[in-house]
């Protein structure tokens, strides 16, 4: 079974650039989650879909951040303008839906300069 | 607010020792937790869970116990291993909500 994919895994911007961020998540897992991780700091939610739909976007940024999740398969995450506190590492995971683990993609790192 | 808290950073346990890393909440509506380890750049991969139902659950060298009156549970590594030498994030979720909160990590290192 492949795991979550996400590109790219590393990505350099100057501020008030937009940037956008791709994830695949595993076959059939109807849930799909991005969270937002800062150095030093646990994995933040931003979003989360069941299948196409947002279930929760209650930490998303919503004047710089979007994200979409079309045909409930794969989804993009974007930020326009981009801060300097973006800086992060993006994760995407995804979920069959229900209690149980999450399956994680590598990450994308996000420098903003 | 913080609701998932790892107040200690880091760690350092001597191999073939016990590494006990502890994890406290502050929701009492919390009934699931899982133990997740992240190794320099990858993902967090699932290591344990616990539901409320239980106060304990074992898989091989990883225990993890759960005090609810306490709020706290705690993933126990028995004998620790180089490879262990990791960073360890614990979640807790509702049920219902799909939805995990994790904290901050605690990284673990081994020593050969």
């Amino acid at each position: 079974e492949a795991g979550v994919a996400q590109s790219p895994r590393y990505k350099i911007i100057e501020k008030r650039q937009s940037v956008a961020f791709w994830c695949n998540p595993i076959s059939g897992h109807a849930t799909l989650y991005w969270y937002q991780q800062i150095l030093g700091q646990g994995p933040k939610l931003l979003i989360q879909f069941q299948n196409n739909g947002v279930v929760d976007d209650s930490q998303l940024p919503k004047d710089r951040f979007s994200a979409e999740r079309l045909k409930g398969v794969d989804s993009t995450l974007k930020i326009q303008p981009a801060k300097l506190e973006d800086s992060a590492v993006y994760l995407c995971a995804s979920s069959r839906g229900g209690v149980g683990e999450q399956y994680f993609g590598p990450g994308t790192r996000l420098t903003v300069t | 607010d913080q609701q998932v808290k790892q107040n200690s950073p880091s760690l350092s346990v001597q191999e073939g020792r016990i590494s006990i890393l502890n994890c406290d909440y502050t929701n009492s509506m919390f009934d699931y937790f899982l133990w997740y380890k992240k190794y320099p750049a990858e993902g967090p991969t699932f290591l344990i869970s616990i539901s409320s139902i239980k106060d304990k659950n074992e898989d091989g060298r990883f225990t993890v116990f759960l005090n609810k009156s306490a709020k706290h549970l705690s993933l126990h590594i028995v004998p620790s291993q180089p490879g262990d030498s990791a960073v360890y994030f614990c979640a807790a979720s509702k049920s219902g909500t799909y939805k995990y909160i994790f904290g901050t990590g605690t990284r673990l290192k081994v020593l050969a």
